[in-house]
């Protein structure tokens, strides 16, 4: 599975948009971007996942570059409840192992 | 649906002690697997099935065992306690496990203290 890439904290303001970016370059082909979250040790929430188009659910909004390498995931305005882990995972077209790294930690401040 | 359920919520054992965490879905998935969740660390994975009566290793499946008799559980057993084994269990299940599309949805853990 491809490594990833992501900054270690971030801030947002509530009610703004959270950008979380994604470096992703060694991805292949068939594999697919995941994006989870876990709020404060709770079960890690999916949230949304894409092959090549950019995707977007009642939660988030996935940007993938043309070239695959590196993605964004957009919560459109965030709330004080979306401070969180998020973890940015690749996963192969066949089998189910998601690898988790160590995660963006996302604080939304008021 | 209640989802992905594990028990108990929290465990204390002593060195030594063999226990047995459950987890069980109720949503017909193929696939479960464990991971663990250390302070501060992303979640590795133990032991996954995909199937009932199949089995098979993950990142680090030293020191648990695991058996599938059927669709809806999947219990992750510690033979003999460790210290090193103080973690947050998490159980996860999809529908298939062939498809990467395929989401997976996780329990709300097991924290288990090893004194």
């Amino acid at each position: 599975d491809a490594k990833t890439t992501q900054p270690p904290s971030m801030d947002c303001a509530e009610g703004r948009a959270a950008n979380l970016p994604c470096n992703h370059s060694t991805i292949s082909g068939n594999e697919y971007v995941y994006w989870y979250r876990q709020i404060h040790s709770q079960g890690p929430q999916y949230i949304i996942h894409g092959l090549k188009n950019n995707e977007t659910n009642e939660m988030a909004s996935l940007i993938i570059t043309e070239d695959r390498k590196s993605s964004t995931l957009i919560l459109p305005h965030a709330t004080l409840r979306d401070t969180a882990v998020y973890y940015c995972i690749v996963r192969a077209e066949y089998g189910n192992k998601l690898v988790f790294g160590a995660g963006t930690i996302l604080r939304v401040k008021s | 649906n209640a989802g992905v359920t594990q028990t108990p919520k929290f465990q204390v054992l002593k060195t030594g002690q063999s226990m047995t965490l459950q987890c069980a879905q109720d949503m017909n998935h193929e696939y479960m697997s464990w991971y663990r969740q250390d302070p501060g660390m992303g979640l590795r994975l133990i032991h996954y099935s995909v199937g009932a009566g199949i089995t098979d290793q993950g990142e680090v499946p030293n020191g648990y065992n695991v058996s599938r008799s059927t669709t809806e559980d999947f219990p992750l057993r510690l033979l003999s306690a460790a210290p090193s084994q103080t973690s947050v269990y998490f159980c996860a299940s999809s529908r298939f496990w062939q498809r990467a599309s395929d989401t997976q949805y996780f329990g709300p853990g097991t924290r288990l203290t090893v004194l």
